[in-house]
């Protein structure tokens, strides 16, 4: 069973840094895509940031202006979001999703929870 | 950036009644490249269509999904409890990989 387990959010003021965490589990990590995907309280989905099987290659929303890193460490089946610069608006539910292929075309087949990140002084 | 308009915004329909929800791409999406996710309160979403056609794993076979172009189309053939929900679309051609705004499908 696909199971992704996302930790590290919570609440931090403005211009603070957060890293958020995914544990993978049930499937061939190193052999796919995987994104961020956020979502803002009552409001629709926006696609973060994503990564290829390998690492090599990242895709990221020009809106968030180089302020957040996704990275992977495929020895720990585990997907990161560094966030830097944070913003109010960048307050969301923040899910782990896996690519249902390699690299590219990126659609989601299996998504985490979610981690809610608050971003407020 | 291609910008994904949904419709109806609310859509109020009985058990048993067919849903037909609407997805309308600013631009032509490439490859028919087009998800359609369902999402229940306080729960991620699910994938329920991709390529515009294909159902995923597990997905009855009373979801549909057509179009091709900017022209998109998610329809549910005999509603069942459980299916009401939010409805989300997806163009994962062309990076921003956009989503639309919602269709929720109300009692």
């Amino acid at each position: 069973e696909v199971q992704l387990v996302e930790s590290g959010g919570g609440l931090v003021q403005p211009g603070g840094s957060l890293r958020l965490s995914c544990a993978a589990s049930g499937f061939a990590f190193s052999r796919y895509a995987m994104s961020w995907v956020r979502q803002a309280p009552g409001k629709g989905l926006e696609w973060v940031s994503s990564i290829t099987d390998s690492g090599g290659n990242t895709y990221s929303a020009d809106s968030l202006k180089g302020r957040f890193t996704i990275s992977r460490d495929n020895s720990k089946s585990t997907l990161f979001l560094q966030m830097n610069s944070l913003r109010a608006e960048d307050t969301a539910i923040y899910y782990c999703a896996k690519g249902a292929n390699s690299g590219w075309p990126y659609f989601f087949d299996y998504w985490g929870q979610g981690t809610l990140v608050t971003v407020s002084s | 950036e291609i910008v994904l308009t949904q419709s109806p915004g609310t859509l109020p329909l009985s058990p048993g009644e067919r849903a037909t929800l609407s997805c309308r791409a600013s631009q032509s999406v490439s490859s028919n490249y087009l998800a359609w996710y369902q999402q229940k309160p306080g729960q991620a979403p699910r994938l329920l269509i991709y390529g515009a056609s294909s159902r995923a794993t597990g997905i009855p076979d009373r979801f549909s999904g057509s179009g091709s172009g900017t022209d998109f189309t998610l329809t549910i053939s005999g509603l069942e409890p459980e299916d009401f929900a939010v409805y989300f679309c997806q163009q994962y051609g062309t990076s921003p990989f956009t989503f639309g705004p919602g269709t929720k499908v109300d009692v």
